[in-house]
């Protein structure tokens, strides 16, 4: 049911911009990116999520390509705290809209 | 409390026994989610719940599963029967509009 392709694991070095791609090729028009990261027992936490512009919070940065087959996630000074699993999910636009995720890419930020 | 809640953290259970969860959401959201994670994947859709509506169950939630959500309030999952592959992280997410809240899951070992 994903519907979204990640990279199993990156590296970082802390202090760095990490940035974490994501595959979403047959995203429907409707159909929103979210971005979650989740550390070792804890829930999933929401970063951000998006349409078809890029979008910055306090967390992160969102670009989405123009076609919107594909996004990048970007924080822009990686700490040792962000080292998680962060899961790139494309809203299902019907059922409930509910959240399908993938297996996620677990970024290790590095001293 | 603006999160949402799970209760208990842990639970360990003898096989062929039942276990119930419960899930507080965020008061104002409609609707609510359970998932199922097990080690090293993503998160799994279980069922949904639109206020006390459960509107959509995955192939996932066998006959010895059911859910709950009278008043539209707080839900519990009930599991009949355990047995050892039910051992797993249970989640649940409420949301209402964009937003997404998880809690912090019930790890459930079937011993």
């Amino acid at each position: 049911d994903a519907k979204t392709t990640q990279p199993p694991s990156m590296d970082c070095a802390e202090g760095r911009a990490a940035n974490l791609p994501c595959n979403h090729s047959t995203i429907s028009g409707n159909e929103y990116v979210y971005w979650y990261r989740q550390i070792h027992s804890q829930g999933p936490q929401y970063i951000i999520h998006g349409l078809k512009n890029n979008e910055t919070n306090e967390m992160a940065s969102l670009i989405i390509t123009e076609d919107r087959k594909s996004s990048t996630l970007i924080l822009p000074h990686a700490t040792l705290r962000d080292t998680a699993v962060y899961y790139c999910i494309v809203r299902v636009e019907r059922y409930g809209n509910k959240l399908v995720f993938g297996a996620g890419t677990i970024l290790r930020v590095k001293s | 409390d603006t999160g949402v809640s799970q209760n208990p953290r842990h639970k360990i259970t003898k096989r062929g026994q039942n276990v119930t969860f419960r899930c507080d959401p965020i008061s104002e959201h409609n609707r609510l989610y359970w998932y199922r994670q097990t080690l090293g994947q993503g998160p799994e859709f279980l069922t949904y719940f639109q206020n006390e509506a459960q509107l959509e169950k995955s192939r996932l939630l066998s006959d010895r599963f059911s859910a709950e959500r009278p008043k539209g309030s707080f839900s519990t999952l009930e599991i009949q029967r355990t047995e050892q592959g039910d051992s797993a992280m249970y989640l649940c997410a409420s949301n209402g509009g964009f937003g997404y809240t998880f809690g912090s899951g019930t790890r459930l070992t079937v011993v």
